[in-house]
């Protein structure tokens, strides 16, 4: 079946650090991959996507590029803040056929703390 | 913006009790989802909807069952809690065919314990 996993947390850097969190993907097929972020005591928000092999997802300086060869998709920032702090998932959409067809399957989630 | 409401942020409920997470969602999104959230193990899928009247068992549908009446509406219901339902639990739901778009939308997450 799918799965994702992610890299160990929780993860405490400083503010303006570089950020890269893991992620490693088993899937048939071509799925789509997401990043979704939740801040303290909100639910789940949509980061960035990517839709097909080579794609980069982008937002609020966050990337992410959907490597078929690697079967991964990493997140990255070139520069935390404070504000970033929050659990980050990455999750997959299994796309063609299946029993799996537009479930998202998810990662264990890193928890990200900056400190000023 | 899509809104997902789920009624209760905590709950406190006795081992035994019948329990009914609610959610309700404003954008005629076919598509709604429960899932769970636990520390280390992310969310799993406990059940789905394509459209109203019609659920599909996710990957831990055991002791859970779901009610989809109306479209808007999608509810959980844990039939006889137990202490190892005590988790955090989180309504989705996405437009058909906009899943690539958009993405899903969530709701703010029921808090259950069971005691």
């Amino acid at each position: 079946g799918n799965s994702v996993t992610q890299m160990e947390g929780p993860v405490t850097l400083s503010e303006e650090a570089f950020l890269t969190i893991n992620c490693t993907y088993t899937a048939t097929g071509y799925p789509s991959l997401f990043w979704y972020v939740q801040y303290p005591g909100e639910g789940l928000q949509l980061l960035l996507k990517a839709t097909k092999a080579d794609d980069k997802g982008s937002n609020k300086g966050f990337e992410a590029t959907y490597r078929k060869e690697t079967t991964s998709f990493h997140l990255e920032k070139g520069s935390v803040q404070v504000s970033d702090s929050a659990v980050y998932f990455c999750a997959l959409r299994a796309n063609a056929g299946g029993t799996s067809y537009g479930k998202l399957t998810f990662g264990q989630g890193t928890i990200l703390t900056v400190h000023p | 913006d899509v809104k997902v409401t789920q009624s209760s942020r905590y709950l406190v409920k006795r081992t035994g009790e019948k329990v009914f997470l609610e959610c309700v969602q404003d954008m005629d999104h076919e598509n709604m989802f429960w899932y769970r959230q636990d520390p280390g193990l992310g969310l799993r899928l406990i059940y789905f909807s394509y459209d109203v009247k019609m659920k599909e068992k996710g990957d831990i549908p055991e002791g859970y069952s779901v009610s989809r009446e109306k479209k808007e509406r999608f509810s959980l219901i844990l039939e006889s809690a137990s202490t190892n339902q005590t988790s955090m639990y989180l309504c989705a739901s996405r437009l058909l065919g906009q899943g690539e778009l958009f993405g899903y939308t969530f709701g703010s997450g029921t808090r259950l314990t069971v005691v």
